[in-house]
């Protein structure tokens, strides 16, 4: 099966930037997709397609993917960016289908 | 608006079936492309899918549950069952029920937590 590797956690300041990394082989080749899942709360999109972002994403959280490594950038933390972050491939049918990562708690 | 919610017993005990029902709004699942997944969480841990349906009737399950598990669809009614046998105490998540567009989950719904006792 596939596995998806992100750092289990990170810390950034207020008013600077945050990239949380997720490993995978080949990944570069693969749509990745990141979600964003506050305590107590439903995971919520924040990318899909490597760099899409849902209406209703402010601009501070973009995404790219190459090589064997995918990059979710939060420009500008704010407090209430605190949350876990889940980074998401589509594998094949004939095996896992939906892979995630291991999650990285941002704390700010 | 797309709404999902979970709805089914919050405690089960080891070695019976938990079932289930995902009751959605907002999306037909007789669209083209259109799927219902699960996903589950266990406390403190990472998500985990469990398989989908697709609008066509398709369905794909996450090998480590192959034997354990089956999703249907109710298309009039708008909803999706999630049964899962032979429960272990491991089992115990909250629950998403999801709404996938392409390859990704557009939407979640709020999640219920089930306990297995043992």
């Amino acid at each position: 099966s596939y596995v998806l590797t992100q750092p289990p956690s990170m810390s950034v300041a207020p008013g600077q930037t945050a990239t949380i990394n997720c490993d995978g082989d080949k990944l570069g080749s693969k749509n990745i997709h990141w979600y964003q899942q506050k305590p107590g709360q439903a995971p919520v999109l924040l990318v899909h397609d490597n760099s899409v972002r849902p209406s209703g994403i402010p601009e501070r959280f973009s995404g790219s993917n190459s090589g064997t490594t995918a990059t979710l950038t939060i420009s500008r933390v704010e407090d209430g960016d605190e949350a876990d972050y889940y980074c998401q491939v589509w594998y094949g049918r004939s095996d896992h289908v939906i892979v995630f990562g291991g999650g990285t708690k941002l704390t700010v | 608006q797309i709404t999902l919610k979970e709805s089914g017993p919050k405690v089960v005990k080891s070695t019976q079936t938990l079932s289930l029902t995902c009751t959605f709004s907002g999306f037909s699942l007789s669209s083209h492309g259109v799927g219902v997944g699960w996903i589950r969480q266990p406390p403190g841990k990472a998500l985990e899918w469990l398989g989908l349906i697709y609008w066509n009737g398709e369905d794909l399950y996450n090998p480590s549950l192959k034997n354990r598990i089956i999703i249907a669809k109710d298309t009039s009614q708008d909803q999706v069952v999630l049964t899962l046998t032979d429960m272990d105490p491991v089992d115990t998540a909250t629950y998403y029920c999801a709404l996938i567009l392409s390859d990704f989950v557009d939407n979640w719904g709020q999640g219920t937590l089930v306990t297995v006792s043992s």
